[in-house]
């Protein structure tokens, strides 16, 4: 069982829905990520929580809209995605601070297919 | 630019049979290595962070080095449990300042091992 836990694991949606992912961490840890991995490749970073601010914004499109309400929860509010939007979503979280080398914990995922 | 190269892309072994994957990097400002496993549908589960030049980390058949150019993560004996996508990641000088670091991944070694 990993530190990180996300929900849910799976989620199916059609393109004109409204749907959230969430993630959840009690390690004491400042720093949280959004990563979408596909199939065979490494995951790519999306968005950089530090000290519950958005850090990061990899370009990300406007459709994929991150929220920090606390130190310990992240959510990934999604709106109408298209097809190539399917992936498997990770969250991560690492401590903060002036020591950057430190390592990032993942979740298990949200595996997420768009009809 | 930071990048990261894995090498090879695929790895089948005998059960016993000890081997190495390769992780070589260039970037600036390295603030740690990290080696990551990867099983299928799930997150990646930490494994080692590296440092400096000379250092090594194991752990049960793992054993983890750094140069300057180059880590390795050497499997000795392995087991068919062992079977598993590896990935490099390396953090480096956080961006404008900021107190975490972005993680650059290689495209990962895929570890087939045979009983």
């Amino acid at each position: 069982d990993t530190e990180v836990t996300q929900t849910p694991k799976h989620l199916v949606m059609g393109m004109t829905n409204k749907k959230s992912l969430k993630c959840e961490q009690h390690m004491g840890h400042r720093a949280m990520y959004w990563y979408k991995q596909k199939a065979k490749k490494p995951p790519e970073l999306m968005f950089v929580y530090s000290y519950e601010k958005l850090s990061i914004n990899e370009s990300v499109p406007s459709r994929f809209s991150p929220e920090c309400p606390n130190s310990s929860l992240l959510n990934l509010h999604l709106h109408a995605l298209q097809p190539e939007d399917s992936a498997l979503y990770l969250c991560a979280s690492s401590p903060a601070g002036r020591r950057s080398g430190q390592p990032q914990h993942f979740g298990d995922g949200t595996r997420l297919s768009i009809l | 630019e930071d990048q990261v190269t894995q090498s090879p892309e695929a790895l089948r072994l005998q059960e016993g049979e000890s081997s190495s994957l390769n992780c070589s990097y260039t970037v600036s400002g390295l603030r740690g290595l990290f080696w990551y496993r990867q099983d299928p549908g799930k997150g990646p589960e930490f494994l080692f962070t590296l440092y400096s030049a000379g250092e090594e980390k194991e752990k049960e058949r793992l054993k983890a080095t750094l140069t300057k150019k180059e880590s390795f993560l050497h499997i000795t004996a392995p087991k068919p449990e062992d079977s598993a996508t590896y990935l490099c990641a390396v953090s480096t000088e956080g961006v404008g300042g900021t107190s975490y670091g972005k993680l650059t991944f290689g495209q990962g070694t895929i570890l087939t091992v045979h009983p």
